[in-house]
Formats: structure tokens, C-alpha cells, sequence
């Protein structure tokens, strides 16, 4: 089974702050890597897909990179309505899903 | 647009099993494009994939679920539904029904609202 892990696992920052979220997995993935946020009360949401596409509707402060094992969404100005949990997760093993621990962002 | 409505009771007892139901509106569930998944999430805790089904009855499961999980679909009612059995205190979580693709879109593109299963007697 493909593992992923992401870090960290929180971090704090303020509006305005640039944001990066890393995530690893523990075998080559490709490009199959997908990245939600997930508010409380909401069912989540894919922000990037395909370890760099923007989903329609996304701001387009939030973008993704990275292939094979190692992954990063990038927030480069945080705005209040971030704050939230984040998670990747790999597609490469369709239909079978592993999502990473999750990376909480809060306000500092 | 493509909604996704979980259903169910909220309250299991401890060894029980616990039984969802999600209905699809505004697209077909026999689709041959999409899988559709369970997913939960227990409080304080992550995102964890249950299994995914295609419409053809094939059926996926976690390997640390996969001896308690049986999920299955009715495309006469548009549904697919999660049963868990032996329930315990640990199975407690907002339970999500989903939909991702199968060769295209292979990410969660659509979710229910997520519905709370507690665990308790």
C-alpha cells in the first residue's frame, strides 16, 4: 500500500504569511497527487489536482508542485477564509485512496 | 450538478453493525466513469478512505477495514450504501460519500455533507 506523508502536521501563521505544505510518498506516485481543504462543519473540497492543477473556482493564490514522491501546495498569501486542515492524497492506485495525516493551519 | 446526500442512523450500539445509505441525484450512479467511495473522519483525527465501488459491483475496501466492510450499490434507486460490522467506540466519525473517476478526474470532486456515527450504548 502507498503511505503519505505530509508536514507538518500544524503550523501557525498570519494573514498575509506565505504558506507551504509539504507532502511525501512512499513510493513514486507520478503526478497523482491531489490536494482538499477541509473546514469544520464542510465536507472537503479539492483545491489542485493532478499534483499541479487548480481546480475552477480555486483562488489562484493556492498551487501545487512536485512529482514522483514529493509534493507541495503552496498558499502564497494566507487570507482569513484559509484557515483550515489540508490534506494530499494519492490517486495513483485508483481506485484504491490514502490520504495524508492532514496539516492544520491556524491563525498565529 | 452532481449531489451526493448520506443517510443512516446516528447512534450504533457497540458490536452492531453500522448501516449508510447514500442517494446520487443530478447524474447516474451507472456511470462507467466514476467509482463512488466512503470515507470517514473521527473526531480529532484524519481523512481515512473505507472502500469505493463501480457500478459493476466491483468493490475495493481498505485492507485495516477490510474484513468488517461491505459496500454495495442499487442503480434502480441510485444509491450505494456502507455496511460496518462489529462496531466499536473507534468506528465513531463523520462518515463522507464521494465520488472520484476511474481513468479521468481521479480526485474527490464530490462530497456529501457528511454524516455523524456514534458509537455508543
Amino acid at each position: 500500500d502507498i503511505q503519505m506523508t505530509q508536514s507538518p502536521s500544524s503550523l501557525s501563521a498570519s494573514v498575509g504569511d506565505r504558506v507551504t505544505i509539504t507532502c511525501r510518498a512512499s513510493q513514486s506516485i507520478g503526478g497523482y497527487l491531489n490536494w482538499y481543504q477541509h473546514q469544520p462543519g464542510k465536507a472537503p473540497q479539492v483545491l489542485i489536482y493532478s499534483a499541479s492543477s487548480l481546480q475552477s473556482g480555486v483562488p489562484s493564490r493556492f498551487s501545487g508542485s512536485g512529482s514522483g514522491t514529493d509534493f507541495t501546495l503552496t498558499i502564497s498569501s494566507l487570507q482569513p477564509e484559509d484557515f483550515a486542515t489540508y490534506y494530499c492524497q494519492q490517486s495513483y492506485s485508483t481506485p484504491r485512496l490514502t490520504f495524508g495525516g492532514g496539516t492544520k493551519v491556524e491563525i498565529k | 450538478q452532481l449531489q451526493l446526500q448520506e443517510s443512516g442512523p446516528g447512534l450504533v450500539e457497540p458490536s452492531e453493525t453500522l448501516s449508510l445509505t447514500c442517494t446520487v441525484s443530478g447524474g447516474s450512479i451507472s456511470s462507467s466513469t466514476y467509482y463512488w467511495a466512503w470515507i470517514r473522519q473521527p473526531p480529532g483525527k484524519g481523512l481515512e478512505w473505507i472502500g469505493s465501488i463501480y457500478y459493476s459491483g466491483s468493490t475495493y475496501y481498505n485492507p485495516s477495514l477490510k474484513s468488517r466492510v461491505t459496500i454495495s450499490v442499487d442503480m434502480s434507486k441510485n444509491q450505494f450504501s456502507l455496511k460496518l460490522s462489529s462496531v466499536t467506540a473507534a468506528d465513531t466519525a463523520v462518515y463522507y460519500c464521494a465520488r472520484h473517476g476511474r481513468a479521468i478526474q481521479l480526485w474527490l470532486a464530490y462530497w456529501g455533507q457528511g454524516t455523524l456515527v456514534t458509537v455508543s450504548s
